[in-house]
C-alpha cells in the first residue's frame, strides 16, 4: 500500500527565515517519485520540486529543497527565505512505478508566513 | 493560455441535479486524470484516462460517477443526482505518455462544486 503522512496541520514562519515541512511514506514500490506541490488560496495546484528514489543528489529548484532520507522514508521540504507569498497549504505526494497512474497525497500542511 | 483548463471554476447545482465538469488537457497530452479534494483533505486519485479509453477508475465511486474522454472535446466529469456529499474540490490534470515514476503532471485550476 502507499501511504503519505503529514503531520503537521499548521506551521509558522517569520519572513525571511527558513521553515521545514514534514513528509513521510510508506511504499513497497522499488522505484517511486515524491513531490511537493503548493495550493495558495486561490486554489490550483502548483508543482514545485520532484525528487526520485533512486536520485542520490538532494532536488533544489530555487529557494525549495527537498531532504530526501531514504532509509527513514522521509521527504521533507525546505523553503529557505520565507516570503509572505509563501502562505499556502503545502502537499506531499508520491507515485509508485507500480501504481503509476496515480498520486497519493498527505493531508496537507498550511504555512503561514509572518511579516 | 497553453495550461490545463478547466470550466466552470464554481458550479452551484441543487440536490438531485446533474454536475457536468469540463477539462482540457494541455496541448500534446493526452492522458487525462481527475481527483478529488474533500475539505480539509488531500488530493484523492479518482479516475485516468486517455482517448477514447478508460484506463483505471479504481477511485471512481460506483454510482452516479461517470467520465469520459471523447476523440474531439474536452473530458467530462459528470455527476448524477447529486448529493451534499459530492460538494468539493475537483481537478484535473493531464501529462504526456507515462514514463515510470518520474513523470509529473499539469494540474488545472480546479471546479468547485457546491451542492445546495
Amino acid at each position: 500500500a502507499q501511504k503519505i503522512t503529514q503531520t503537521q496541520p499548521g506551521m509558522f514562519v517569520q519572513e525571511k527565515e527558513a521553515v521545514t515541512l514534514d513528509c513521510t511514506y510508506d511504499t513497497s514500490d522499488q522505484s517511486y517519485g515524491l513531490f511537493w506541490y503548493k495550493q495558495p488560496s486561490s486554489g490550483e495546484m502548483i508543482f514545485l520540486i520532484y525528487q526520485g528514489s533512486y536520485d542520490e543528489q538532494n532536488a533544489t529548484e530555487g529557494r525549495y529543497s527537498l531532504n530526501f532520507q531514504k532509509a527513514r522514508k522521509s521527504a521533507n521540504l525546505v523553503i529557505s527565505a520565507s516570503q509572505l507569498g509563501d502562505s499556502a497549504m503545502y502537499f506531499c505526494a508520491m507515485r509508485g512505478s507500480n501504481t503509476g497512474n496515480q498520486f497519493y497525497f498527505g493531508t496537507g500542511t498550511s504555512l503561514t508566513v509572518i511579516p | 493560455n497553453a495550461g490545463v483548463m478547466q470550466n466552470p471554476r464554481h458550479l452551484v447545482r441543487r440536490r438531485g441535479q446533474e454536475a457536468r465538469l469540463r477539462c482540457s488537457p494541455m496541448k500534446g497530452h493526452s492522458h487525462v486524470y481527475w481527483y478529488r479534494q474533500l475539505p480539509e483533505e488531500g488530493l484523492k486519485f479518482m479516475v485516468y484516462l486517455q482517448k477514447e479509453n478508460i484506463i483505471d477508475e479504481s477511485g471512481m465511486p460506483k454510482e452516479r460517477f461517470s467520465a469520459e474522454f471523447p476523440k474531439e472535446g474536452p473530458s467530462i466529469l459528470r455527476i448524477q443526482q447529486v448529493v451534499r456529499g459530492d460538494s468539493a474540490a475537483y481537478f484535473c490534470a493531464s501529462s504526456g505518455p507515462p514514463r515510470g515514476s518520474g513523470y509529473g503532471y499539469t494540474f488545472g485550476s480546479g471546479t468547485r462544486l457546491t451542492v445546495v
